[in-house]
């Protein structure tokens, strides 16, 4: 069965260091793979997406690699500040118009 | 960016009785509406694809008798949870797309989620 696993731990990492999560899925071709931010009691928000012929996709303090043969997605945020604490979600689609199905996401906590 | 919102922000409700949760696109229009459910502490779930005009698509494991989902305009869906119990208690959300616009990206927006709380 498809499966998406995100690091289900907590990330706790500095302030102005740069925090790496991770996306890997399995029984899965995505031709696409996003990535959304939800804070606590609100609905996710959309940050990137990459596609299945893009190593890397950046975005401000964002990027985003995706590795087909390693079937993962990393996301790194640098400079990280407080405010980027939240869950980071990830969710792998194929071409065309989809439901989309999230990871279990990881929740990020930056300390000043 | 476009907006979704829902309507109630929560609610509690008795054992037994129904509840309806509105999700509108406020300016836009869309086809295809999605609900979630998300407990404490877990990712989001997906129920159901809200199809305008037609029925919709229950993921497997959602009674579609229990959670009844109508799409009756291009800017609204409705989910009714009917008979419900303290199990139905969660956070729900909805999201659109906005096909005009999000092309290449497929972003989706959500709205900010209905806690419901079932005692």
């Amino acid at each position: 069965s498809q499966k998406i696993e995100q690091n289900s731990e907590a990330l706790n990492i500095q302030e102005g260091k740069t925090a790496t999560l991770t996306c890997n899925y399995t029984n899965y071709s995505p031709a696409y793979l996003q990535w959304y931010r939800q804070d606590p009691g609100r609905g996710p928000v959309f940050l990137l997406l990459i596609r299945e012929n893009e190593k890397e996709k950046r975005k401000e303090r964002l990027k985003v690699t995706f590795d087909t043969t390693l079937k993962q997605s990393l996301f790194h945020i640098t400079a990280s500040q407080p405010a980027d604490s939240a869950t980071y979600l990830c969710a792998p689609l194929g071409t065309g118009f989809q439901k989309l199905v999230f990871g279990t996401g990881t929740r990020l906590l930056v300390s000043p | 960016g476009a907006v979704v919102s829902q309507h109630p922000s929560w609610v509690i409700c008795k054992s037994g009785t129904s509840v309806k949760i509105e999700c509108r696109s406020l300016d836009f229009q869309a086809t295809t509406m999605f609900w979630y459910r998300q407990f404490p502490k877990q990712s989001l779930m997906l129920m159901a694809t809200s199809n305008e005009g037609s029925k919709a698509t229950y993921e497997q494991g959602v009674e579609k008798d229990k959670f009844l989902i109508n799409h009756a305009s291009l800017t609204l869906s409705t989910l009714t949870v009917t008979s419900a119990h303290p199990e139905d208690s969660s956070f729900y959300i909805c999201s659109a797309r906005d096909e005009r616009t999000s092309g290449y990206s497929y972003e989706q927006y959500f709205g900010p989620g209905t806690r419901l709380t079932v005692t």
